[in-house]
């Protein structure tokens, strides 16, 4: 499968507990961006990374969110001490270079006890 | 601030027929659009773009219409096919930004 991959496809989490999102990028490509959608609204996009730099953080919370995209090994999402207010999908997508489109995984479907 | 407006939640659309889904935008700065289709449960799909030096834009049985002067930008699906059931989103880009914005989406059925 030569998509972009994000596991785990479900995480359930109670309040304050820590969650971590993975995403592979599809090969070739060493561009990714993580982007949430809330039920019923579009995608807002929150941080682009290229490998072991974050490029653009403008959509991330200032608080208990981080993304890194090391050297090795997948993009990780993390997201600290858990709310209600996560619950969401989270979506991955990679790109060439920067260039469009971007290309998406299957998302991970976060709820929170 | 909803940078990018589809201001039809769902849309439908009998089999064969033209279906025209709309999106509208605010910032002056876009410089790239594009559609996804997206199924439940699954991440969006890339369909097609258009480039704002261009107004239309075409593949196969889809094609993207762009007005800049209005800040207009459509779908055409034709003709339509079950298959194409599924929730549609615009998304715009900047050329100093890789960054999407999407708008809400629109819910096409396409009805046999």
């Amino acid at each position: 499968n030569a998509g972009v991959m994000q596991n785990p496809r479900h995480l359930v989490r109670r309040r304050g507990q820590e969650a971590r999102l993975r995403c592979s990028p599809m090969k070739g490509h060493s561009h990714v961006y993580w982007y949430r959608q809330l039920p019923e609204e579009g995608l807002k996009f929150m941080v682009y990374l290229q490998k072991e730099n974050i490029i653009d953080e403008s959509g991330m919370p200032k608080e208990r969110f981080s993304a890194e995209f090391p050297k090795e090994g997948p993009s990780i999402l993390r997201i600290q001490q858990v709310v209600r207010g996560d619950s969401a999908a989270y979506f991955c997508a990679s790109s060439p270079q920067g260039y469009q489109p971007q290309h998406f995984g299957d998302g991970t479907r976060l709820s929170i006890l | 601030d909803q940078q990018v407006k589809q201001n039809s939640p769902s849309l439908s659309v009998q089999e064969g027929r033209i279906s025209i889904l709309n999106c509208d935008y605010t910032n002056s700065m876009f410089d790239y659009f594009l559609w996804y289709k997206k199924y439940p449960a699954e991440g969006p799909t890339f369909l097609i773009s258009i480039s704002s030096i261009k107004d239309k834009n075409e593949d196969g049985r889809f094609t993207v219409f762009l007005n800049k002067s209005a800040k207009h930008l459509s779908l055409h699906i034709v003709p339509s096919q079950p298959g194409d059931s599924a929730v549609y989103f615009c998304a715009a880009n900047t050329g100093t930004a890789s960054k999407l914005t999407f708008g809400t989406g629109t819910r096409l059925q396409v009805t046999l």
